[in-house]
């Protein structure tokens, strides 16, 4: 099946500084791509999605200039987390479409836990 | 709006016993149903689906999910249950042109 991949998988860093999330799809081209948060307990949310070539398109609350998103190729989309802070301490798992799939299709990561102290 | 419920977090059961994890959900229009599965330190795959047709469906590792439109179900089952088995089980829903809502999920943990 198709494989999604993630890095890093587990990430701490100070409160205050950015972090970058990679989303790679290993073994076909994504023309869409999905970005998504779960909370311990909680469902995953859905925070953006993002076309290749073009602006991804945010959930309601989700901050746009907090959680930049780039997806600049058909195998490569990035979550950057700017001025992290603690409460943005989650599991965030990325999921990509193949161009002509229908719109269930979705191959996830494995996440990536994110810690911010 | 729509929405997924998964009232069990957590359902322990002995190995080959028969499982049953519960999923309800609410939506204005006609609905999509999935159920995804996660096992430790993978991303989710998708274990079956209900678009249409047949109210039973057969997914992947003899898993099968049932459509019940007048209880607004989708339980996942397994006649017999093994250790692989173990791992966290997402009910999901997408209602029309709505994005997939997910489940907060079931952990699975199979006694041997």
């Amino acid at each position: 099946g198709a494989v999604v991949s993630q890095h890093p998988s587990r990430v701490i860093c100070k409160s205050g500084t950015s972090v970058k999330i990679e989303c790679r799809s290993l073994d076909f081209q994504a023309t869409t791509m999905f970005w998504y948060r779960q909370f311990p307990k909680k469902s995953l949310m859905l925070m953006a999605t993002s076309n290749e070539g073009s602006k991804a398109t945010y959930e309601q609350g989700v901050e746009k200039d907090k959680f930049l998103i780039n997806h600049a190729s058909l195998t490569l989309s990035t979550l950057t987390v700017t001025s992290a802070h603690p409460e943005d301490s989650s599991f965030y798992i990325c999921s990509a479409r193949p161009p002509l799939a229908v719109q269930e299709t979705q191959y996830f990561g494995p996440g990536t836990r994110l810690l911010v102290l | 709006a729509q929405s997924v419920t998964q009232l069990d977090s957590q359902v322990p059961v002995f190995e080959e016993a028969p499982v049953e994890l519960r999923c309800n959900y609410s939506s204005s229009v006609s609905v999509y149903l999935f159920w995804y599965v996660q096992y430790p330190n993978q991303g989710l795959q998708l274990l079956l689906k209900y678009l249409s047709g047949s109210t039973l469906v057969k997914g992947i590792n003899g898993f099968e999910a049932e459509f019940n439109k007048s209880q607004t179900s989708f339980h996942l089952r397994k006649p017999s249950v093994h250790i692989s088995d173990t791992a966290e089980y997402f009910c999901a829903v997408r209602g029309g042109y709505q994005k997939v809502t997910f489940g907060t999920g079931t952990k699975l943990q199979v006694i041997p």
